[in-house]
């Protein structure tokens, strides 16, 4: 079966780093996907791997290793408008198509 | 920036009634995919399309619900007699290639009373 596990909620202080983890067990692995979603509206692309290493974009990083099906978001100097769940999600490869599967999301808290 | 544009934003509608969600993909894209999220739960598959057939399902995609691309633009999800359980934010996303990220619509949320 399909599994993508992440904490269910995060807080942090305005200004620092948050690291929120992921950890999957899938099938037809075909790379990892972060999004945020703030509540009510759509998923919005934040980042991509789909090698093992770290990916660099602005404030936000992440960082895969297949080998142990984990995965992290890093976000840096956190600013309130931050606070927004962010959701895991591995595409998998059957059949001869991809689909994305999501972990139930990260509820991150901001505070001052 | 190009989007996916999805109508209506709220639809409510009674228990056993027919309801079509609508989705405009962007233009260029060829891969298709509708996603629900029942309010506090997580985004979940429903179906994926492309060359005008499906080209894969969840268990979710029962007999009650089926896609269509009706003309070169839309993209719409119908569910037949929809249910209470029905009732969550329904999500069109398209992507231009197999290996391209998705991008998502605003959703259109779905009160099933």
């Amino acid at each position: 079966g399909q599994n993508i596990d992440q904490p269910t909620e995060m807080t942090a202080t305005e200004g620092a780093i948050v690291q929120i983890n992921c950890t999957y067990q899938t099938s037809g692995f075909n790379g990892l996907f972060w999004y945020q979603q703030h509540a009510g509206e759509a998923p919005t692309f934040l980042s991509y791997n789909v090698l093992d290493g770290l990916e660099e974009k602005g404030r936000f990083s992440s960082f895969l290793s297949r080998s142990k099906g984990y995965s992290y978001l890093l976000l840096k100097e956190l600013q309130m408008k931050d606070s927004a769940s962010y959701l895991c999600a591995v595409r998998t490869f059957s059949g001869g198509y991809n689909k994305l599967i999501f972990g139930a999301g990260t509820r991150l808290a901001v505070h001052p | 920036e190009p989007e996916v544009t999805q109508t209506p934003s709220h639809q409510v509608t009674q228990m056993g009634q027919e309801v079509i969600l609508r989705c405009v993909p962007i233009s260029n894209h060829l891969y298709f995919y509708w996603y629900r999220q029942i309010l506090g739960q997580k985004v979940e598959f429903l179906v994926s399309f492309y060359n005008n057939e499906i080209s894969e399902k969840s268990e979710i995609f029962d007999d009650q619900f089926s896609v269509e691309r009706p003309d070169g633009s839309n993209f719409t999800l119908k569910i037949r007699s929809t249910k209470l359980e029905d009732s969550a934010m329904y999500f069109c996303a398209s992507s231009e290639r197999q290996n391209y990220g998705y991008t998502f619509g605003s959703g259109t949320r779905l009160t099933v009373v």
